[in-house]
């Protein structure tokens, strides 16, 4: 089972300000890496898959990178809808698919 | 639009046996992709049990596979969970979701439902 690393755990962000994400899987997951932001009682939303590809209406200000072990999500100007708990996930080699502890994004 | 609703008992005794129900609307269960199962204790991560394509193949998560089974009913347009010989480590809520066509990514998730383990 692939191990997936979330830091940090907490990140507190001014609005406005950029934010970075870091994901690390405990051996290769090529580009085969998601990731999901989850607000408080609802279900996770797809954000990014194939480590850098938006999902559907997801705003351009969310943008992924990475390949390998190495993952980033960045989100170049935090709005208040952002403010939420995002989860990294890979699918490379399943089952099962992995998903890292989150991070969760909270308000500076 | 596809919609997904899960459904089930929201209490179940230590030892029995989980059931769940995702019934899928707006969009056929025959479709190119997987449909599978997600859970989350509360407070915690997001772990995946098991996917299943319209045609019966399953995957299952290799720590859970010997309580769980994922079934498809596609005259009914949903499939199933069961989780055998549960336990209070089994609380969580259940969420059912649209998995892309290679079984990668969930997609489109329903609202989840909280299942908890006690007597």
């Amino acid at each position: 089972e692939i191990l997936m690393t979330q830091s940090p755990a907490t990140l507190s962000v001014s609005p406005g300000e950029r934010a970075t994400l870091s994901c690390r899987a405990s051996q290769s997951v090529s580009s085969d890496l998601a990731w999901y932001q989850q607000k408080p009682g609802q279900a996770p939303r797809l954000l990014i898959h194939a480590a850098s590809t938006r999902a559907t209406g997801v705003p351009a200000r969310f943008s992924g990178s990475g390949s390998g072990t190495e993952f980033t999500l960045t989100i170049s100007s935090l709005q208040s809808e952002d403010f939420a708990v995002y989860y990294c996930q890979q699918y490379h080699n399943w089952p099962p698919r992995t998903f890292g502890g989150g991070t969760k994004v909270e308000i500076k | 639009q596809v919609h997904l609703q899960e459904s089930g008992p929201g209490l179940v005794k230590p030892s029995e046996t989980l059931s769940l129900t995702c019934g899928v609307s707006g969009y056929s269960i025959t479709n190119n992709d997987y449909w599978g199962w997600i859970r989350q204790p509360p407070g915690k991560g997001l772990e995946c049990i098991a996917s299943i394509y319209h045609t019966g193949v399953t995957y299952y998560n290799p720590s859970l596979k010997s309580r769980v089974t994922i079934s498809v009913d596609t005259s009914k347009n949903q499939f199933s969970l069961t989780l055998s010989s549960v336990t209070a480590s089994d609380t969580a809520v259940y969420y059912c979701a649209r998995q892309s066509h290679g079984g990668g990514t969930s997609n489109d998730w329903g609202q989840g439902t909280l299942v908890t383990v006690s007597s």
